[in-house]
């Protein structure tokens, strides 16, 4: 497989809920990232990762909990989640973090709806 | 801290017309900018990007973009639209992959 690959491609879960999203890259490439996308508002970035190290994590919510065992695979473990929490993540990476000039590269997405 | 405005939420031209997206940024020095796009059920893939020097860049599928910085502008244009262009447009700003700010879309609707 090429590119980065997410899974699944769509979730449903209730608010009591555990799950993870799974996200793999094979491009070699040292930075990974979550990004939600919801109706009508801009990507929001969730967390970045250089080098299976947080650098970053936008102020979001402890019932999403990242986890990046390696460069090559990202995980978003979710629990507890609101209806509002239902939108589209997505994974990106890029060859490394602290340059503009590395295009990142998006996974299709996980579609998730908390019922 | 830099941001993007992307003023057309949705546009509709007919096949084999032109197309132009407009994106503003703001941003204290030189950015880099990026055009993606996204179809239904997809990821976003990368449709061209600025760093420096020509300030008019060519990606894929035969789209272009135009750099303005006296009017802190990127304007994506198509000169032919084809049917499988229909799909959301983001332009994007960033000094860093960790700090990109992305439009809210433009979403774009090619009739027969």
């Amino acid at each position: 497989e090429t590119g980065v690959t997410q899974t699944p491609r769509h979730l449903v879960m209730g608010m009591t809920n555990k799950k993870s999203l799974k996200c793999e890259q094979h491009l070699g490439h040292n930075a990974m990232y979550w990004y939600k996308q919801s109706a009508k508002k801009p990507l929001e970035l969730m967390f970045v990762y250089n080098f299976k190290e947080q650098t970053e994590n936008n102020s979001v919510p402890s019932r999403f909990s990242p986890e990046c065992p390696n460069s090559s695979h990202l995980f978003l473990h979710l629990h507890t989640l609101q209806p509002e929490d239902s939108a589209l993540y997505l994974c990106a990476s890029s060859q490394e973090v602290f340059s503009g000039a590395n295009v990142l590269t998006f996974g299709a997405g996980s579609r998730l709806t908390v019922l | 801290a830099q941001s993007v405005t992307q003023p057309d939420i949705h546009i509709t031209v007919s096949e084999g017309a032109s197309l132009e997206l407009r994106c503003n940024y703001s941003y204290g020095a030189t950015p880099y900018l990026f055009w993606y796009v996204q179809s239904p059920g997809q990821g976003l893939q990368l449709l061209l990007k600025y760093f420096s020097g020509d300030t008019l860049v060519q990606g894929i599928k035969g789209f272009e973009a135009e750099f303005k910085r006296s009017q802190s502008s990127f304007n994506l244009r198509k000169p032919s639209v084809h049917w499988s262009d229909a799909a959301e447009y983001f332009c994007a700003v960033g000094p860093h992959n960790n700090d990109m700010r992305f439009g809210a879309g433009t979403r774009l609707t090619v009739k027969p």
